[in-house]
């Protein structure tokens, strides 16, 4: 089965502590995204990757970092300096030859006590 | 920079309604335009696309079409169903940008 995953389903964490988002794909896509999404909110983009070892700030990149070793693999660590981590984070992919579309993993909520 | 406005919601429909959400968008140029479902818990999924003015997106009986003129990609389906419910989100992608510009979401809500 192809397609992106993401875990753990909930995660909790305390106040001050970095954690780490994983996202794996399986589709041998060279693009992947992380957005945040924040109730009654549409998403934000956080850090996206078009090719392995290099990756760009998104919207509301300040307090996150992310790495792009593999192609498959695209991991976004919470630093504690995000001030308000609490959220739904979305990791994302899409292929070269239709760019456009975006698929989505089924997300990770984050709560920070 | 490009933005996109949908209507608020939430929005309450009986089974076999019609539905239509509103969406326009601010964009240079000819950007692409996006319906993504969302259920309950989940991520997002593609709905329907479409790439340029007069295109028509379709797909489990949703439709929407590319309105250049009003800038406009407007949510409709004739007769929705209970498994209809979920938040809906349109977006787009700005002319030679492949990065996503999401609306705020609208909620649908369809009771039998």
């Amino acid at each position: 089965d192809g397609g992106i995953t993401q875990s753990p389903k909930y995660l909790f964490r305390k106040e001050g502590q970095n954690v780490t988002l994983s996202c794996e794909q399986n589709l041998n896509h060279d693009a992947m995204y992380w957005y945040r999404q924040d109730p009654g909110q549409g998403l934000r983009l956080i850090y996206y990757s078009q090719i392995v070892n290099d990756f760009q700030k998104g919207d509301i990149a300040e307090g996150y970092s992310v790495s792009r070793e593999k192609k498959e693999s695209f991991p976004l660590t919470v630093t504690s300096a995000q001030k308000n981590p609490t959220a739904f984070y979305l990791c994302a992919s899409g292929e070269d030859r239709d760019p456009d579309t975006q698929y989505f993993g089924p997300g990770t909520r984050l709560t920070v006590l | 920079g490009d933005s996109v406005t949908q209507m608020e919601g939430p929005v309450t429909l009986s089974e076999e309604a019609c539905l239509t959400i509103n969406c326009t968008y601010t964009a240079t140029g000819y950007p692409s335009l996006f319906w993504y479902v969302q259920y309950p818990g989940e991520g997002l999924q593609l709905l329907l696309k479409a790439t340029k003015a007069d295109d028509k997106g379709s797909n489990k009986g949703f439709e929407a079409t590319y309105r250049k003129e009003t800038t406009s990609f407007h949510l409709e389906k004739g007769s929705v169903q209970v498994s209809d419910s979920a938040v809906y989100f349109c977006a787009l992608t700005g002319a030679g940008s492949y990065q996503l510009t999401f609306g705020k979401g609208t909620k649908l809500s369809v009771i039998p």
